[in-house]
Order: structure tokens, then sequence, then C-alpha cells
């Protein structure tokens, strides 16, 4: 049973550009989680969506971010015109039901550097 | 809002006990859980606990008081391996998002 995967792992951009990070949930979730990492902090939640639903986007940045879960194919996090400070760890992680006492099951991250 | 406290860092030997304490503050509760990471891997998931009391798996136990807002993980039997960060979070006043701790880093020493 295949874990979260995350694509890429490592993604490099020049400020201005736009970075697509990709979130393959586990099989039988339905409900993802991204979460943003910098460096020597905890995990912040971003972004929690269902298929073709945001649920709660509560701790996404007001621009530049958005977040979709199609029907078919894996969570997409795009981050527009990118700055130096989007230069973080992105996880994603997936559950089965959403209830409040699922596991969030994490994926290996990517890590973003904005030159 | 939610904000957990953590220690930053704990230093123990091999073989030994160690206990890392967390303090919450939240507006709604559900539950704590425990996440361990390696080197910025991936958090992996270590215990849940909704209700008051100990959880045990294996050399890891959690403890948690709802009342004090506090909780604890509890390593037993440390191992080299065991060095790493842990993050304690919250599900609760708002849905299923998890806030976290700032991390405690792990250090097992010979």
């Amino acid at each position: 049973n295949a874990g979260v995967m995350q694509n890429p792992r490592h993604l490099v951009r020049r400020r201005g550009q736009e970075a697509r990070l990709r979130c393959s949930p586990m099989k039988g979730h339905s409900h993802v989680y991204w979460y943003r990492q910098l460096p020597e902090e905890g995990l912040k939640f971003m972004v929690y969506l269902q298929k073709e639903n945001i649920i709660d986007e509560s701790g996404m940045p007001k621009e530049r971010f958005s977040a979709e879960f199609p029907k078919e194919g894996p969570s997409i996090l795009r981050i527009q015109q990118v700055v130096r400070g989007d230069s973080a760890a992105y996880f994603c992680a997936s559950s089965p039901q959403g209830a409040s006492t699922d596991t969030q099951y994490f994926g290996p991250g990517t890590r973003l550097t904005v030159l | 809002g939610q904000s957990l406290e953590q220690p930053s860092e704990v230093t123990a030997v091999e073989g030994a006990i160690v206990q890392i304490n967390c303090t919450y503050q939240t507006s709604g509760f559900y539950g704590l859980s425990w996440y361990q990471q390696h080197d910025g891997g991936a958090p992996t998931f270590l215990s849940y606990n909704a209700l008051d009391g100990l959880e045990e798996t294996g050399r890891f136990s959690s403890f948690l008081s709802r009342s004090d807002s506090y909780g604890y993980l509890l390593l037993q039997e440390l191992q080299m391996k065991d060095s790493a960060s842990y993050f304690c979070a919250v599900t609760g006043g708002g849905g299923n998002k998890l806030t976290f701790g700032t991390g405690t880093q792990l250090k097992v020493e010979l």
C-alpha cells in the first residue's frame, strides 16, 4: 500500500516564476492537507481539501497561493510569482475520512528553493 | 487561536528514558498527536490521545491531561535512531487541521 507521494522532491525557482507542487494521497484517502515548514520551525497548516472542494483555507496566504484537488489526479499547490520568503519545505498529508480523530499521514515533502 | 509549547532540545543517553512535555492553549480541543521527524523528512505519526490517561505503543507512551492542557511523550530504552525532532500537535477549534508545536530536538548519546 503506497504511502503519500509528493513530487517533485526538490524544486528550484527564480523570483517571479511559478511553482507547482503535487500530492497523491494514500490509496483510499480522499482528504488532503498541505503544510509549510520553515527551517528550524514546526509545520504550519495551509489548506484542507476534499475531492473538488476546498474545506478550509484559513492558513493560505491571501495572494499568489492556490490549491486544488480535482476529481482525477493529484492535489496541486500552486505558488505564483514566487519570492525568496516562499523557500520552505511543503508537506502534504492525507486521511481517510476527515474525522477529527483520523490520523494524518505525511508525504516526504517538496523542498522549494527560490533564488 | 492555538499555541503549543515544547522544550527546544533534550539530550539523553542510549538506554535511558526521556519525557518530552507539551502544553497547549486552544479555543477547542479534540486530541493531541505526536509526530517524529528525522532531518526534515516526512513527519511520522507516533500516537494520539483524545482522552485523559496514558497510551502505550511499544517503547513509546503518550499521556494527556485535558484539565491541565498538558501532555507528554515518553520514550523508553532509547536508541541512537531515536535522535530526531518530536512535535506535538492538536486538532480542534476549527476542523481537522493540525496545529503543531515548534518541536523538540532529541539527541541520544552513547
